[in-house]
Formats: C-alpha cells, structure tokens, sequence
C-alpha cells in the first residue's frame, strides 16, 4: 500500500495562476482533510471531507476550493495563487468510526508563490 | 474557545537527559489529545493518543483534565528524538478534525 500519496511535490506559481493539488489514498478511508504548515503557525485545516459525497470548510478556507472526487481522492485548487498561499501543504486520511482514530498524512506539496 | 498551545519553539538537550514537552489545551468537551511527530525529511505521523495510554519509543503522555495539559515526557533522550512534535486536539466529533498546536522543535544533542 502506497498509503496518502500527494502530487506534485513542489510547485512554484505566479501571482494569479491556478492550479490543483492531487491527493489519493489507498486504505480505504472515508475521511480526508487539507492542511497548510507555515512556519511557527503549526498546521492548520483548510477543507476536510468527512465522507464521499460531502466537502466542509476548516479554519482556513478562503482563497482555496475542494472536490472530493470519488473516495481515494481529494483535490485542493487554489483559482488565483497569492504570496500569502505560499506554504506547505498536507494531505490526511482517517478511517471514521474508530475510537482514537490516527490520521494519516502525505509526504507535502511544497507551494511557492511569486 | 478551542486551542492547543506549545509554549515552546525550541527544545534543546543532551543525550541521556529527561524530555518534556508541554501542551496545553483549552476544550469544553471530553478531549482527545494526541501527539504527532515529524522527522527531517519524513511526513507526519502519530506518536501516541492519550486514549491508549501507552508508551511509544519510551515516550509517555498523561492527560491532566485539572491542569488541562498533556505533555510528552521521556526519561532519557536519544539522537534520534530530534523532530519536530505537535499536539493535536480531536474536534468536531464525527467529523474527527484536528487542531494542531505550533510544534515544538527537539534537538538532542550529542
């Protein structure tokens, strides 16, 4: 099992370009979330899906959307990449239902915007 | 209001020596605490959830729901300790979000 995989791995964008972040997972988990890691500011949740079918915001939204594909994938698409989006960001996982449940992360895109 | 602080940055120590890193919570519910590791070059992973109440690479964590804190705690610190650690906070019940605190960065010194 490969796990959360995340692409690409790094990605440099001018102010105002788009583009999407892949996120996949092959264990069968029904939940995923998007997170952003900037220094000093730990990790912060931008969008999570609880389940297939279903998108919410987290504490950072703005600036990003999200599509839970089908139930391995879950996109992060940034429509105008801004300085302030330049960051880390991480891809997780969870089986719901399990008591104490650990959330899986992917190895990180690491976004730089110019 | 929901939160997690780390107070510290930064801990640095020698090999051999005791480890404490502190977490504080702020949660109105029944929390549910765990600690999250990252190695240099590595992705994110779980150390241990205060639920199982075991000990990971000698590393321990109580819950104290009195002083709202569940710091990471090993006797004796190895090389290889050296990470940067995170607590996190379960939130929003069914949906199983995290909040993360600011990480403390640990170096052990040789």
């Amino acid at each position: 099992n490969a796990g959360v995989t995340q692409t690409p791995k790094f990605q440099v964008l001018k102010t105002g370009q788009s583009m999407t972040l892949q996120c996949a997972q092959d264990m069968n988990h029904n939940s995923m979330y998007w997170y952003r890691q900037d220094p000093g500011m730990g990790l912060r949740l931008i969008y999570y899906s609880a389940s297939e079918g279903t998108t919410d915001k987290g504490e950072v939204p703005n600036g990003y959307n999200v599509s839970r594909l089908n139930k391995r994938e879950f996109s992060l698409r940034l429509e105008s990449a801004a300085p302030s989006q330049t960051s880390v960001y991480f891809c997780a996982s969870l089986l719901a239902g399990v008591l104490g449940g650990e959330q899986f992360f992917g190895p990180g895109t690491r976004l730089t915007v110019l | 209001a929901q939160r997690v602080t780390q107070p510290e940055k930064l801990l640095s120590v020698f090999k051999g020596a005791p480890v404490e890193l502190k977490c504080n919570y702020s949660y109105s519910g029944s929390p549910e605490l765990f600690w999250y590791v990252q190695y240099s070059r590595q992705r994110l992973q779980l150390l241990l959830r205060h639920i199982s109440r075991e000990s990971i690479k000698g590393f321990t964590a109580d819950l104290n729901k009195g002083e709202t804190s569940f710091h990471l705690k090993k006797p004796f610190a190895q090389e290889e300790d050296s990470a940067m650690y995170y607590c996190a906070l379960k939130v929003g019940g069914a949906t199983n979000k995290l909040i993360f605190g600011t990480g403390t960065l640990l170096a052990v010194q040789p």
